[in-house]
């Protein structure tokens, strides 16, 4: 069993559908990443967080420490949103454990 | 630069090469991290240096790699005797500690494909 899982692995939408891609873990973490990853493209991070939740445009990013579970919301989602999603937890000893990443199709 | 630089962008490789991947981290981070990211894989942790010293080096996938930070800067990472199962995207993220509450900024990788 993967120490980060993500479902689904891939997700096709309607464009102005709200989205959600959930994360699972099984270790401590310090902090945990969602990632935004385009074909052929670099890695930029969305959120950055600990506890609770964030807010960034039309993402929004929760975290449950408890149940080490966090969702990535996308809410009227668009075609320029298509891309790969990772989720990316932080380990105590500072490197990052990746989930196997969401790729998400947002159709006009 | 205001990010993190990799060169080269694209490498290929006939097996049995020897291949050097460099990275420039973001001006004054600490921390510098090696990942690889083989075709549509999430990445896996290769390295991690913090300044010059080299704290973990789990990830490595055989003896065939090889990383170095010198001066606590650029770091190279270099894969001797290249096999086609190395084919993958190599990416280089920086922050300014490793440990604790601090984002990791990424370069846009290098991709090497080895023949």
């Amino acid at each position: 069993k993967n120490e980060v899982e993500q479902s689904p692995q891939n997700l096709t939408a309607q464009e102005g559908e709200f989205i959600t891609i959930n994360c699972s873990y099984s270790v401590g973490i310090s902090a945990l990443h969602w990632l935004q990853q385009h074909p052929g493209g670099g890695i930029v991070s969305l959120f950055m967080l600990s506890s609770g939740k964030k807010k960034h445009g039309r993402l929004i990013a929760t975290i449950n420490i408890q149940e080490k579970h966090s969702s990535l919301h996308i809410t009227a989602s668009h075609p320029r949103d298509s891309a790969v999603y990772i989720c990316a937890v932080k380990s105590n000893t500072g490197k990052l454990i990746f989930g196997q990443g969401t790729t998400l199709q947002v159709k006009p | 630069g205001a990010g993190v630089s990799q060169s080269p962008r694209y490498k290929v490789a006939k097996r049995g090469q020897d291949v050097a991947l460099r990275c420039d981290p973001i001006s004054g981070h600490v921390s510098l991290f090696w990942y690889q990211q083989a075709l549509g894989q999430g990445p896996e942790f290769l390295t991690y240096f913090q300044n010059e010293a080299q704290l973990d080096k789990s990830g490595l996938p055989s003896d065939r790699f090889f990383a170095e930070r010198p001066e606590g800067s650029v770091s190279t990472l270099k894969i001797q005797r290249t096999q086609q199962e190395d084919s993958a995207v190599y990416l280089c993220a920086s922050s300014l500690q490793g440990t604790g509450y601090n984002e990791q900024f990424f370069g846009p990788g290098t991709r090497l494909t080895v023949l």
